[in-house]
């Protein structure tokens, strides 16, 4: 069974970078798509992006300027980075891993999550 | 970018009720549709893909239904483990995007 597990500093200062880091265990970061979602307290879920370590990057166009996803194969390890920050990126960060389904016409989905990471921007 | 909308916004029921969640899509996302909960202080958990496709393990009082832009979540008989919050996502275009979310609490 997958288990994702979110890491990274809790407080973060305006403009600089928020570094997270998600280990996934019980399934190879080569076999899925990793994605990073995230929910500021009491307000709903926004996608920021995924990676698949073979492809091309995707980000939603809010974040793209300032976001960067990455996977570190031989850690097995999704990371996501985010410049600049304001406290409007002050949420928690969910990574999740993205599946398909077998039929087609049926999209992607995210089909198991970390527990989450309350990152805030403060100075 | 498409919208998703939800209603109601919350809702207030019993144990034992037929609950029923709409979602709207801005424009027409055919079956590209998944269902999440999410209890307080816990990451979403998935629950339907496709519309109306069951994830593994997710009790069949759980079903959806729709396409195109109108689509509904349906709990036949509603348990106390069900009283969480419901996301609806699209994945039919990028950027992929979420509803507001639909609370339903204890009457």
């Amino acid at each position: 069974q997958v288990q994702l597990q979110e890491s990274g500093p809790g407080l973060v200062k305006p403009s600089e970078t928020l570094s997270l880091t998600c280990s996934v265990s019980g399934a190879s970061i080569t076999s899925y798509y990793w994605t990073w979602v995230r929910q500021p307290p009491g307000k709903g879920l926004e996608w920021i992006g995924f990676f698949y370590y073979s492809g091309s990057p995707n980000y939603s166009p809010s974040l793209q300027s300032r976001v960067t996803i990455s996977v570190d194969t031989s850690k097995n390890e999704v990371s996501l980075k985010l410049r600049s920050v304001t406290a409007a990126d002050t949420a928690i960060y969910y990574c999740a891993r993205q599946s398909m389904g077998p039929v087609a016409g049926t999209g992607y989905y995210f089909d198991s999550w970390g527990q989450g990471t309350l990152v805030t921007v403060s100075s | 970018d498409i919208q998703m909308t939800q209603s109601p916004s919350s809702l207030s029921a019993s144990v034992g009720d037929r609950v029923t969640i709409t979602c709207r899509a801005s424009q027409s996302i055919g079956a590209y549709l998944n269902w999440y909960q999410q209890k307080p202080g816990k990451a979403p958990k998935f629950l339907i893909y496709g519309a109306s496709t069951l994830d593994s393990g997710v009790p069949s009082r759980f079903s959806g239904s729709g396409s195109g832009t109108e689509f509904t979540l349906t709990i036949s008989s509603l348990q106390p483990d069900d009283f969480a919050t419901y996301h609806c996502q699209q994945s039919h275009s990028f950027p992929w995007t979420f509803g507001p979310g639909t609370k339903v609490d204890i009457k």
